[in-house]
């Protein structure tokens, strides 16, 4: 089956850094998704991508699908104690009444005040 | 609030017994996924529903069973609990082609 391979599995930064995470897959899928889960709490949609190449910006966020449609990266710029959690990747394909994603394992977060 | 409603919040029961959690998707979404996150995991795919059809199921146990209501709402039944089982259960929903929406999930503990 497809699989994700979300790195690096955590990060330990101090605030005000930028961050990059990404997902890259054996297979090719037709969206990207971002989500971040707060402790405790269901994974929150952050950014989602439909086309290869492109480059979509949420706030301080920024994610791209890969050309090859087989990655997508998500970077944080100038983080704060807030973008604490864990961030998952997704990949969905656009099949009728489908529409299931594979999510990768996370990149944990911490930023240090 | 997401719109997608998971009930109950809480639940803690014995090893063996047999639990029921329940999902109500956002409105006007189709699809239901149910996802099994144990501690310090990710995402485990349990299974998936589309008004009221089976239509994808990932690593469920056979102890674990699911329905989709005429109304769209959801059930996940776990049944001969083991301790393993102890995990948060997500409910997710989506319109085609959109990314999840997910309930705050229900913290099984199995004692």
């Amino acid at each position: 089956g497809q699989q994700l391979n979300q790195s690096p599995q955590s990060m330990f930064i101090q605030e005000g850094e930028d961050v990059s995470m990404n997902c890259t897959s054996s297979s090719i899928f037709n969206t990207w998704l971002w989500y971040k889960q707060d402790p405790g709490e269901g994974p929150v949609l952050l950014i989602a991508l439909y086309k290869a190449g492109e480059l979509t910006s949420n706030g301080r966020l920024t994610a791209q699908f890969g050309t090859t449609r087989k990655d997508s990266f998500l970077n944080i710029s100038a983080s704060i104690p807030s973008d604490v959690g864990i961030y998952f990747c997704a990949g969905q394909l656009r099949n009728f009444g489908a529409g299931k994603s594979t999510f990768g394992d996370g990149t944990t977060l911490t930023v240090k005040p | 609030d997401s719109g997608v409603t998971q009930t109950p919040k809480h639940l803690i029961t014995a090893t063996g017994q047999r639990v029921t959690l329940r999902c109500s998707p956002r409105s006007g979404d189709l699809s239901v996924y149910w996802y099994q996150q144990s501690l310090d995991q990710g995402l485990q795919f349990l299974i998936q529903y589309y008004n009221g059809e089976e239509r994808a199921k990932g690593n469920i146990l056979e102890r674990f069973s699911a329905q989709q209501f005429p109304d769209l709402h959801s059930e996940l039944n776990l049944s001969s609990l083991e301790l393993g089982d102890s995990a948060l259960y997500f409910c997710a929903s989506n319109r085609r082609g959109e990314g999840y929406t997910f309930g705050s999930g229900t913290r099984l503990t199995v004692v």
